[in-house]
């Protein structure tokens, strides 16, 4: 059964920097593309990022680009996304995925609050 | 940047009715286009892929046509479970994969 949780959100102030993770299982792990996806409140999906299996070539929305890093170690089998310089509309619910372009399975996401 | 509209946002109807969601972009995006059903407080779920694909475990119900810029989501026969809000999402164009506003389906 694949299984994605990810972790490491919560508050921060506009500036900061938050690190997220999505440790996975239940496939193998460096034969998939990953992806971030997040949720706004009562909003529709946004993508975020993606990064192939072997985590050589990666993808960003616009609007995170130059501040957010998607990463993966493959030994770990764990994807992450480091976020900087955090704005108050990147709050939402940050889902990570399995896959890319299309996304086939979703973690149940962490909130990422950005307010003072 | 590639633009997916959804119509209807929000659909009522009874369970059993025939349900006809329809995806436009705002530039061909061929096949490349998938579906997704989301229920209150849960991550979306992939049902449909390449337009017409039927992810693996999806019921037989939900059906997707279409292509270059126009697209529809059926469900044959509305179940209980069915009442969601549903996505489309393309992914001709990375930059950026984007999707629809959605669309609420409400029981009648």
């Amino acid at each position: 059964e694949v299984q994605l949780l990810e972790s490491g959100g919560g508050l921060v102030q506009p500036g900061g920097s938050l690190r997220l993770s999505c440790a996975v299982s239940g496939f193998t792990f460096n034969t998939y593309a990953m992806s971030w996806v997040r949720q706004a409140p009562g909003k529709g999906p946004e993508w975020v990022s993606g990064i192939i299996g072997s985590g050589g070539s990666t993808y960003y929305a616009d609007s995170v680009k130059g501040r957010f890093t998607i990463s993966r170690d493959n030994s770990k089998n764990t994807l992450y996304l480091q976020m900087n310089s955090l704005r108050a509309e990147d709050t939402a619910l940050y889902y990570c995925a399995k896959d890319f372009p299309k996304f086939e399975n979703w973690g149940q996401g962490t909130l990422v609050t950005v307010s003072s | 940047d590639i633009q997916m509209t959804q119509s209807p946002s929000t659909l009522s109807a009874s369970v059993g009715d025939r349900v006809t969601i329809t995806c436009r972009a705002s530039q061909s995006v061929n096949k490349w286009l998938a579906w997704y059903q989301q229920k209150p407080g849960k991550a979306p779920k992939l049902l449909i892929y390449d337009a017409s694909n039927l992810e693996s475990g999806v019921p037989s119900r939900f059906s997707g046509s279409g292509s270059g810029t126009e697209f529809t989501l059926t469900i044959s026969s509305l179940q209980p479970d069915d009442f969601a809000t549903y996505y489309c999402q393309q992914y001709n164009t990375y930059s950026p994969l984007t999707f629809g506003g959605g669309t609420k389906v409400e029981i009648k």
